[in-house]
């Protein structure tokens, strides 16, 4: 399967621990995104990179948020000293291209409950 | 700022009946609209877009959607419905460069 993969799947946490997200996109997608999604709610947007560079971060995405994509791959995504309102699916996305109307290919997600 | 709105939550149908899942836009500047489908443990599926030309947008799985500026709507529709597309549906349009979703409306179709 050469779609965008997330890990884990699901994610388990106490309040005030770390927790990191891992996303693979499709091979050749230059642009990376990360959302959240929670319950009853559409995805938000968080974040997106253009190869390596982080261009844009949504004002939902505080301090205690950091995403990284160092090579222009994969991403990684953590919540230090996690709270129990993070709890959400967080969404990675891909997609061809350095225009934001090309359609953006969507991971499982990673399910995070912070208790 | 970009916004859509989806005004039902839930859409029942009967199978083999045309099926209509609204969406209203807002955006300032020409609207690219996306309408994507969540199934239970699967990650959001692109259905189709409207960026320019044809107001009737078809996509994958029989879906269609019309683009209507004067009404700033952009419905997807189905001529006649299966089971299997009962599913949770998103209308999105474009900001600067992500999506900006509606709440979503679940449609059922029942058999």
């Amino acid at each position: 399967d050469t779609g965008v993969s997330q890990n884990p799947r699901h994610k388990i946490t106490k309040r005030g621990q770390n927790v990191t997200f891992r996303c693979d996109p499709i091979s050749e997608h230059n642009r990376l995104y990360w959302y959240r999604q929670t319950l009853g709610q559409g995805p938000e947007f968080l974040t997106y990179f253009q190869n390596e560079a982080q261009l844009e971060k949504s004002r939902l995405l505080s301090d205690r948020f950091s995403a990284e994509r160092p090579k222009g791959s994969f991403s990684t995504l953590e919540i230090q000293r996690t709270e129990q309102g993070d709890s959400a699916m967080y969404l990675c996305a891909s997609s061809l291209g350095t225009s934001g109307s090309n359609e953006q290919f969507f991971g499982p997600g990673t399910r995070l409950t912070v208790l | 700022a970009q916004s859509v709105a989806q005004p039902e939550d839930q859409v029942n149908v009967a199978e083999g009946n045309p099926l209509t899942v609204k969406c209203t836009y807002s955006v300032s500047g020409n609207p690219y609209l996306f309408w994507y489908v969540q199934y239970p443990n699967r990650g959001l599926q692109f259905l189709l877009k409207y960026i320019t030309g044809d107001n009737l947008v078809k996509g994958s799985y029989g879906f269609e959607a019309e683009f209507n500026k004067s009404q700033t709507s952009f419905h997807l529709k189905k001529p006649s419905a299966l089971v299997s597309d009962s599913a949770l549906y998103f209308c999105a349009v474009i900001g600067a460069n992500n999506l900006f979703f509606g709440t979503g409306t679940r449609l059922t179709v029942i058999p």
